[in-house]
């Protein structure tokens, strides 16, 4: 079983929707939980990191629940410029090590 | 401006070749990871390096080796290249502890016939 599992999608959405992605992690000593955008050919960038109070930003809004070892990430009045895959990342519980999941690839459409 | 920076940005072998990608960070980051990313996937983690002098094994460590040649270099070594290598390689650097964000370099494409 891999460490961090997302639904791969693809979400195909139209401009001004919103759209939830849901995220799962194994390991229940993980510490840190990030959300990653990566576009076409390039390389991941930080969304947000996600606290366990939940956390907005924007027309972004993190969610934490350890209980359940699960992450969301939804976006409201979504934008042409939101297509992306989306990486949920987990920061383990060794020293440093960072694992992602496959991603959640999202299309808006006009 | 560098943060991370890699090199090469692409590059074709031919399979038993071997070859070195180089990784630099400037940022007087802790800890340095290689990942891999194949189509339509999400990044796997190869190698990562916690501090400068330590090393360990990620997700996907086999026909791997890395050095950690100090603090601010990381580099990853294919000995014998595999058609099963072809990826593109992406190098990582954080702080290190706490809820810190990994800056990227902007990835090798690699391909091994």
């Amino acid at each position: 079983r891999k460490e961090v599992e997302q639904d791969p999608g693809p979400f195909n959405v139209p401009e001004g929707a919103t759209v939830a992605f849901n995220c799962t992690y194994s390991n229940s000593a993980s510490q840190s939980f990030f959300w990653y955008r990566q576009d076409c050919r390039k390389e991941p960038k930080l969304l947000m990191s996600v606290y366990s109070s939940g956390n907005e930003d924007g027309r972004f809004t993190a969610q934490l629940n350890r209980a359940s070892q699960y992450i969301s990430l939804l976006i409201r009045d979504s934008k042409l410029s939101d297509s992306a895959t989306y990486l949920c990342v987990v920061k383990g519980s060794s020293a440093s090590k960072i694992i992602f999941g496959s991603g959640t690839r999202l299309s808006i459409r006009p | 401006n560098a943060g991370v920076t890699q090199t090469p940005k692409f590059q074709v072998l031919k399979t038993g070749q071997s070859m070195t990608l180089q990784c630099a960070q400037d940022m007087n980051h802790n800890s340095m990871y290689w990942y891999r990313q194949d189509p339509g996937m999400g990044l796997r983690l190869i190698y990562y390096s916690a501090s400068e002098g330590t090393t360990d094994k990620g997700e996907v460590p086999n026909g791997y080796n890395v050095s950690r040649l100090n603090k601010r270099e990381f580099s990853l070594r294919l000995e014998s290249a595999a058609p099963s290598q072809t990826s593109v390689y992406f190098c990582a650097s954080t702080v290190g502890s706490g809820n810190t964000e990994a800056f990227f370099g902007q990835g090798t494409r690699l391909t091994v016939v």
